[in-house]
């Protein structure tokens, strides 16, 4: 079983501050990781998805980075605003095939207005 | 676009007794697979599929039959149901090469008395 580590577990910001969150994963046998927005009554949804070592994402205010040979993802929300309140999960699969997704706990940001 | 649709949204099982969970995708997906969500655990892999006719285990396969008879079909089956598998139970799918995102269903609320 791989270990999928995100942090914070939750995190309380108001409007217009800038945050990250981190996402750890083994760096052995890397293949994908992958970050997902789950909104509150929701089904979890793609934000991005990053597989070569340094891969930056951005999607408006969101951006990842990828650092596979130290086994760590970054993501950050610049200038949250409410509507960014969802729990964010990241997701690991290693080898040379899709297979097992494996998924951290997540972090659940609370944007106050 | 239908993408990926659950059956049913909310059951209620007793013990013992045995259920279909139903998933199918509309997007010719390769990929296939089963999560359950519980509090303070993140989606856990239960099966998954690279195509018709391949299945394997995930993290949690215990007390879980799958099977995928067709690209667009992959159901989940609970043989004898036990109070351990309530949960919030997510299908998902991908073309599953390497950089393709999960698309996830909507979702089905199992409980088991």
């Amino acid at each position: 079983i791989l270990n999928v580590e995100q942090s914070p577990q939750s995190l309380h910001v108001q409007e217009g501050d800038s945050t990250n969150f981190t996402c750890s994963f083994p760096s052995s046998n890397f293949y994908a990781l992958h970050w997902y927005r789950w909104e509150t009554a929701k089904s979890p949804e793609a934000l991005f998805v990053m597989t070569l070592n340094g891969d930056e994402k951005k999607k408006g205010r969101i951006s990842a980075t990828l650092n596979t040979k130290e086994g760590y993802s970054y993501l950050y929300i610049k200038g949250s605003q409410p509507e960014d309140s969802a729990t964010y999960l990241c997701a690991f699969s290693r080898g040379t095939s899709y297979g097992k997704l494996t998924f951290g706990q997540g972090t659940i940001l609370t944007v106050h207005p | 676009n239908a993408g990926v649709t659950q059956t049913p949204k909310f059951q209620v099982l007793k013990t013992g007794q045995s259920m279909t969970l139903q998933c199918a995708q509309d997007m010719n997906h390769e990929y296939m697979s089963w999560y359950r969500q519980d509090p303070g655990m993140g989606l856990r892999l239960i099966h998954y599929s690279v195509g018709a006719g391949i299945t394997d285990q995930g993290e949690v396969p215990n007390g879980y039959n799958v099977s995928r008879s067709t690209t667009e079909d992959f159901p989940l089956r609970l043989l004898s149901a036990a109070p351990s598998q309530t949960s919030v139970y997510f299908c998902a799918s991908s073309y599953g090469r390497e950089n393709e995102k999960l698309f996830f269903g909507s979702g089905t609320q199992l409980s088991v008395l």
